[in-house]
């Protein structure tokens, strides 16, 4: 498909484990966001990737958190040594990043559940 | 991060009645976005803005990004069940930051 897609769709593990989340962008869109959304509230930025430039890690709640983007297409969010406050539905959107055209285009989601 | 100020938080409404909602900034933007999220789904695009003052419609939805670049308004017009969702406002500074979001507007369309 031409939207952008991750995995898996639902992670259920448990505290203490390490998670590993998939995003995969629109082909040729340049910038990446991961955004972390709790049940019933809005999206909490967590960490930004433009180009070759070095991200914008700001959002991240604590160093148990990291991302990457190889080849400046698929990204990995990993949460190391889960908690149970990290339960969530983990986001991530692609934009074309232009000068005309700025929308962010979202996945579907990653529930995460950390028993 | 940022969160814009979105009102109201939650909607009721009957079917066939328009519906309007807000979002405020502190900052000024130069670009302003409206998602709708249905539940279990990531936020879909409805309409972007770009240019103060600038009204944009799809479909039943009109959209406007407000003259002091601080806020902007969401209209649906003679709702109709599919409407329900949260939908959000996101803005951004420049091309090349960072996002950030509103808390939401629940909207509940009674047939």
């Amino acid at each position: 498909g031409a939207g952008v897609s991750q995995s898996p769709s639902n992670k259920v593990t448990e505290k203490g484990k390490d998670v590993e989340l998939r995003c995969d962008p629109i082909s040729g869109h340049t910038a990446l966001y991961w955004y972390r959304q709790s049940l019933g509230q809005g999206l909490e930025f967590l960490i930004y990737f433009q180009g070759n430039s070095a991200p914008d890690k700001s959002g991240l709640p604590s160093d148990r958190f990291s991302a990457e983007r190889t080849g400046g297409s698929v990204s990995t969010l990993t949460i190391q040594r889960t908690q149970q406050e990290d339960s969530a539905v983990y986001l991530c959107a692609s934009s074309p990043q232009t000068t005309q055209y700025n929308e962010q285009f979202f996945g579907p989601g990653t529930r995460l559940t950390v028993l | 991060g940022q969160q814009l100020n979105q009102s109201p938080q939650s909607m009721f409404i009957q079917e066939g009645e328009d519906v309007s909602m807000n979002c405020t900034s502190s900052s000024i933007f130069n670009t302003w976005l409206w998602y709708k999220q249905d539940p279990g789904e990531g936020p879909v695009l409805l309409i972007a803005l770009y240019k103060a003052g600038e009204l944009t419609s799809n479909g039943r939805l009109t959209a406007q990004f407000g003259i002091t670049r601080k806020d902007s308004f969401l209209n649906i017009s003679a709702s109709i069940p599919s409407d329900v969702g949260i939908y959000f406002c996101a803005g951004t500074y420049l091309t090349g930051n960072q996002f950030y979001f509103g808390t939401g507007t629940s909207l509940t369309v009674i047939p």
